[in-house]
């Protein structure tokens, strides 16, 4: 059984430019949600796909943005990226319904200068 | 809404001493509860969860049990080992988790 997987592991942008990080759910898992984590913090929801729908966003502005395909892996977009957009990025996976686990991926370090 | 609440580390232990990390929650309705654990540099793996008042998670030698009474789910473990230092995150799940802060154990030869 594959775990979760995310690409790339670190990056480096400028302010202003834009990125796409990207995740290849658990096999079987029909459900995929990213998470920005600051340095020193827990976790926040960004936002959960099922079945290539947004399901649930949490208190991220449009410039965050994702998609599902239907292999069931995952993009996440931010556009105009500011500094306060560095963080770790973690994407999990689960199946579907409010009280199934999530895994994690290692993450997308992302740094913008 | 729904909210996590942890201990503010750093906890600092000699190995074999006993460890407990205090999480208490807010929710409405009747939430599945977790414990996260976050070596460095890496993701988020899962050590424990309980999906309904009274269950016991356990792995790997901790425990926590879904306390309704008290709101709590506290993550204990009888000895601790160097291995074992890293950040713990308590969470619940609705549609997504909601994480504490995470406390940061540490833990000495």
């Amino acid at each position: 059984e594959t775990g979760v997987t995310q690409s790339p592991t670190h990056l480096i942008k400028t302010r202003g430019q834009q990125v796409t990080l990207r995740c290849s759910s658990q096999s079987g898992h029909n459900t995929v949600s990213w998470y920005q984590q600051a340095l020193g913090q827990g976790p926040q929801f960004i936002f959960q796909y099922y079945r290539e729908e947004e399901n649930g966003r949490g208190n991220f502005p449009p410039r965050f943005s994702g998609l599902q395909f239907p292999n069931y892996s995952s993009e996440l977009n931010v556009n105009a990226l500011e500094l306060d957009d560095s963080a770790l990025y973690l994407c999990a996976s689960s199946l579907a319904g409010a009280q199934e686990t999530q895994y994690f991926g290692p993450g997308t370090r992302l740094l913008v200068l | 809404g729904d909210s996590v609440t942890q201990m503010e580390g750093p906890v600092t232990l000699s190995e074999e001493a006993f460890l407990t990390i205090n999480c208490t929650y807010t929710a409405t309705g009747y939430p599945s509860l977790f414990w996260y654990v976050q070596y460095p540099g890496e993701g988020l793996q899962l050590l424990l969860k309980a999906t309904k008042a009274d269950d016991k998670g356990s792995n790997k030698g901790f425990e926590a049990t879904y306390r309704k009474e008290t709101t709590s789910f506290h993550l204990e473990k009888g000895s601790v080992q160097v291995s074992d230092s890293a950040v713990y995150f308590c969470a619940l799940t609705g549609t997504a988790l909601i994480f504490g802060k995470g406390t940061t154990l540490s833990v000495s030869s």
